[in-house]
């Protein structure tokens, strides 16, 4: 068990051009989650995936952003035509659902995104 | 809608002292709520949760926190700080049965004076 891993974990891009992030979660666990965290705040829930399925997506900021998990393994996050507002950490966690009654979060390092 | 207060932004102890960190929280049903520390470049890492039951609840590294449902509150406390507890401490809220939709507090970030 190596824990959530995030790729990459600093990103610079300019305003405008697409990024994608990638969370492997710990292998046993069934759901995932993005966060994103801007300074001076906690995180801010954005989407989950139990397997393959996308349970809740209503909290992505805006059409901009997407996200997958096509194998129910790993997942990504792509935002397209980025803003200097999108400058934040985006943080991955993972659970397993099967474990009563919730399952522990466990997050990755994170992957933070620089928009100049 | 849930929310999370942490009221103290930012607090200054000395090793060896007590701490205790506020945590108030909105919810509208039975809470599940969390306490998370996070050290630079490293992830979040659960100090302790509350479900149901005791409502004090133990967690690592010395850590306990109290539920307090006529407050509203979750505070956090230990009872020694160590230096390397100097961190940033967030406490979160989510729906009962599961961990899914988790509500963070801004946090409270700890120096420890030696």
């Amino acid at each position: 068990d190596t824990g959530v891993s995030q790729d990459p974990r600093h990103k610079i891009t300019k305003r405008g051009q697409n990024v994608t992030f990638r969370c492997d979660p710990i292998s046993e666990h069934n759901r995932l989650y993005w966060y994103r965290q801007t300074l001076g705040q906690g995180p801010e829930f954005l989407t989950y995936f139990q397997n393959e399925a996308q349970l809740e997506k209503s909290r992505l900021l805006s059409d901009r952003f997407s996200a997958e998990r096509p194998k129910g393994s790993f997942s990504t996050l792509e935002i397209q035509r980025t803003e200097q507002g999108d400058s934040a950490m985006y943080l991955c966690a993972s659970s397993d659902a099967r474990v009563p009654p919730a399952g522990e979060l466990f997050f990755g390092e994170g992957s933070r995104l620089t928009v100049l | 809608a849930q929310s999370v207060t942490q009221p103290d932004i930012h607090i200054t102890v000395s090793e060896g002292a007590s701490l205790e960190l506020r945590c108030n929280y909105s919810y509208g049903a039975t809470p599940y709520l969390f306490w998370y520390v996070q050290s630079p470049g490293q992830g979040l890492q659960l100090l302790l949760k509350y479900f149901s039951g005791d409502t004090l609840v133990q967690g690592i590294k010395g850590f306990e926190a109290e539920f307090k449902r006529s407050q509203s509150s979750f505070n956090l406390r230990k009872p020694s700080v160590h230096w390397s507890d100097a961190a940033e401490y967030f406490c979160a809220v989510g729906p009962s049965g599961s961990a899914r939709q988790l509500t963070f507090g801004s946090g409270t970030q700890l120096t420890v004076l030696p």
